[in-house]
């Protein structure tokens, strides 16, 4: 079974619109972290925002929020106010704790996003 | 301070030759990771490296193989190159060593390998 499942390979938002970009996940471990990376076309993965699976409330960074909801086993990503450089590819990850954690994340298939004027 | 640098960028290999990536972690970074990205896909784990041992390793065969050197770089090697090891190899680097949920991986620019 997928681990980290993102739905949407591709979404459109006009620029200054907000946009929510889908992710579910799959574990037994109970601590474990959710995180959202944005690669551009250039090819470095960046850091956007980070949920930990005891965190009581939703992880917010500047124009990123994190809609954790934990029972459905969902962690999407909203960014608010889109601008021109938010075009670029998404990633949703999973770090499982018990089995290791570390550095290994398990990643989405990612969602192509494109901002448009 | 220096992020995470990789090099070469891009490099041409043909199947059956051997390959070695470099990775320069970011400054105060003593755990570095790597991941293959084949087009279209998200990154996959092969290994993580901590004090210059292995301590963690992903669904790949042994012909990938590592090192770490005592400044915390790091080596990725692939001997008897595939067609399907065609891909984007990322390398990633954290503080600390043991898992920290919160512990957030910086990523290089990657190093695109071609294998014809």
């Amino acid at each position: 079974a997928q681990k980290i499942t993102q739905t949407q390979p591709g979404m459109f938002v006009q620029e200054k619109e907000a946009v929510t970009l889908d992710c579910t996940y799959d574990t037994s471990d109970p601590s474990y972290g959710l995180f959202w990376y944005k690669q551009p076309s250039s090819g470095e993965m960046i850091f956007l925002i980070y949920q930990g699976s005891y965190d009581q409330q939703n992880a917010t960074e500047g124009r990123y929020s994190l809609n954790f909801q934990k029972a459905r086993k969902s962690a999407n990503l909203v960014i608010s106010a889109s601008q021109l450089g938010d075009s670029a590819m998404y990633f949703c990850a999973m770090r499982e704790v018990a089995t290791g954690g570390g550095n290994k994340l398990t990643f989405g298939t990612g969602t192509q996003l494109k901002v448009e004027l | 301070e220096t992020g995470v640098t990789q090099s070469p960028t891009h490099l041409i290999k043909t199947r059956g030759q051997q390959v070695t990536l470099r990775c320069s972690s970011q400054s105060g970074h003593n755990t570095v990771s790597w991941y293959q990205q084949a087009l279209g896909q998200g990154p996959q784990f092969i290994f993580q490296y901590y004090r210059e041992e292995e301590n963690g390793r992903g669904n790949f065969p042994p012909r990938f193989s590592g090192l770490q050197f005592p400044n915390y770089s790091s080596e990725l090697n692939v001997n008897a190159l595939e067609l399907d090891d065609s891909a984007l190899y990322l390398c990633a680097s954290s503080p600390g060593g043991a898992a920290s949920g919160a512990n957030v991986l910086t990523f290089g620019a990657g190093s695109r390998l071609t294998v014809l």
